[in-house]
């Protein structure tokens, strides 16, 4: 089992830019969500998926856009990238309120 | 307001050695208190969790200690090994039902483990 896969591995994007994060899932779970991690701040949630068909607003979803694919994928789209929004992105899945299994991670800055 | 607060920021020891880690909350109602470890440049990965009822759990080297009612939750490393060296991130989830959409993430405290 692969476990939560995250594309890309780094991305520089200009102000303004548009782009799709991509995360599957092979673990078969139910939920799966979209995170951030600043320096100096602890992870904050951005989105999450409680099942397949449904998305929900986390702390911080302004400037993003989910989408749950199927069972296995769940992608986080910034329409108009901006500085503020670079940072590096965790995509997490779990079984319904169990332990979360996170991804590699994607490093994005925004120029 | 829900927070999480770890000390020490940061803490170098020398290979062998114990050390303990300390995370308290004022997150309410409580629900459970997860230790994630966090290599540099990977994602989090979960070493311990508990509920309520629980004030001690191990996985190998790891405990963990929660006291519930002083809010408080400390995570001892036994015998250090280079490997060792990471973020460790305390974790609180409130509500009911144990939701991993009510989390709490401290800031995590950076363990280096010297030879």
């Amino acid at each position: 089992n692969a476990g939560v896969t995250q594309t890309p591995k780094f991305q520089v994007l200009k102000t303004g830019q548009s782009m799709t994060l991509q995360c599957a899932q092979d673990m078969n779970h139910n939920s799966m969500y979209w995170y951030r991690q600043d320096p100096g701040m602890g992870l904050r949630l951005i989105y999450y998926s409680a099942s397949e068909g449904t998305t929900d607003k986390g702390e911080v979803p302004n400037g993003y856009n989910v989408s749950r694919l199927n069972k296995r994928e769940f992608s986080l789209r910034l329409e108009s990238a901006a500085p503020s929004q670079t940072s590096v992105y965790f995509c997490a899945s779990s079984p319904q309120g169990n332990t979360q299994y996170f991804g590699p991670g994607t490093r994005l800055t925004v120029l | 307001k829900n927070q999480v607060e770890q000390s020490p920021q940061s803490l170098i020891i020398l290979e062998g050695k114990n050390c303990t880690l300390q995370c308290n909350y004022t997150v309410s109602p409580f629900s459970n208190l997860r230790w994630y470890k966090q290599d540099t440049g990977r994602g989090p990965v979960s070493l311990t969790i508990m509920t309520f009822s629980e004030n001690t759990k191990s996985n190998g080297r790891y405990t963990a200690t929660l006291d519930a009612d002083t809010k408080q939750s400390s995570l001892h490393i036994t015998a250090s090994q280079l490997s060792d060296s990471a973020s460790y991130i305390c974790v609180v989830s409130r509500g009911s039902g144990g939701s991993n959409y009510k989390l709490t993430f401290g800031k995590g405290t950076l363990l280096t483990v010297n030879p």
